[in-house]
């Protein structure tokens, strides 16, 4: 099956500062979407991107379909990004990522 | 519009027990999904259902159960609970996109521990 790994597994930044996290796949996918674990457990949907660019406030996401990979900018990172961000692909059924688990200190 | 809810959020059973996890989502979306997720670990797809009326075996559907209910409800059933089914259980529920899933949201979870 598909296999799909993030990068870096953890990341520790200081308030303000700018990240990106890395999510490279095995295999073509139509679907590649970017989710937010808060530390309280919640999921939030970030980004359905399965190529190209987008951005959302301090968040951007770049897909790069035909090398396999997407990318997640966080620029000026507040102490509420903290948590873990999951990249899921499918081609038919999403198969998640094991996340990037980020601390931001004030 | 309360989203994806899920029933309920704490749940210790014992070796053996029964029992059933609700979802219910008013989005009136077709698609919905029952993950597990364990420590340090990505979510796994479980079972689901890509419209009422139909059920299908994910990535680690052994042990389990589900019935879609309605276009509303989807559950999820242990029928004889084991350790290793010790985990958080995430429901969610998409429009699709053909064959593709469209954009998920995500229900707040159930810990199980089973003892």
């Amino acid at each position: 099956g598909i296999q799909v790994e993030q990068s870096p597994p953890d990341l520790i930044l200081q308030e303000g500062a700018n990240s990106t996290l890395r999510c490279n796949f095995s295999d073509s996918v139509n679907n590649l979407q970017w989710f937010h674990q808060n530390p309280w457990g919640q999921l939030i949907n970030l980004f359905y991107i399965p190529s190209g660019t987008k951005q959302n406030g301090r968040l951007s996401a770049t897909t790069v379909a035909t090398e396999r990979y997407s990318l997640l900018y966080i620029s000026s990172s507040q102490t509420t990004d903290s948590g873990v961000y999951f990249c899921a692909v499918s081609q038919n059924k999403l198969i998640f990522g094991t996340g990037t688990l980020l601390a931001v200190q004030p | 519009n309360a989203g994806v809810t899920q029933t309920p959020k704490f749940q210790v059973l014992k070796t053996g027990q029964s029992m059933t996890l609700q979802c219910a989502q008013d989005m009136n979306h077709n698609s919905m999904y029952w993950y597990r997720q364990d420590p340090g670990m990505g979510l796994r797809l479980i079972y689901y259902s890509a419209s009422e009326g139909t059920t299908d075996k994910g990535e680690v559907p052994n042990g389990y159960n589900v019935s879609r209910l309605n276009k509303r409800e989807f559950s999820l059933r242990l029928e004889s609970a084991a350790p290793s089914q010790t985990s958080v259980y995430f429901c969610a529920s998409s429009r699709p996109r053909g064959l593709n899933t469209d954009t998920q949201y995500f229900g707040p979870g159930t810990r199980l521990t089973v003892l």
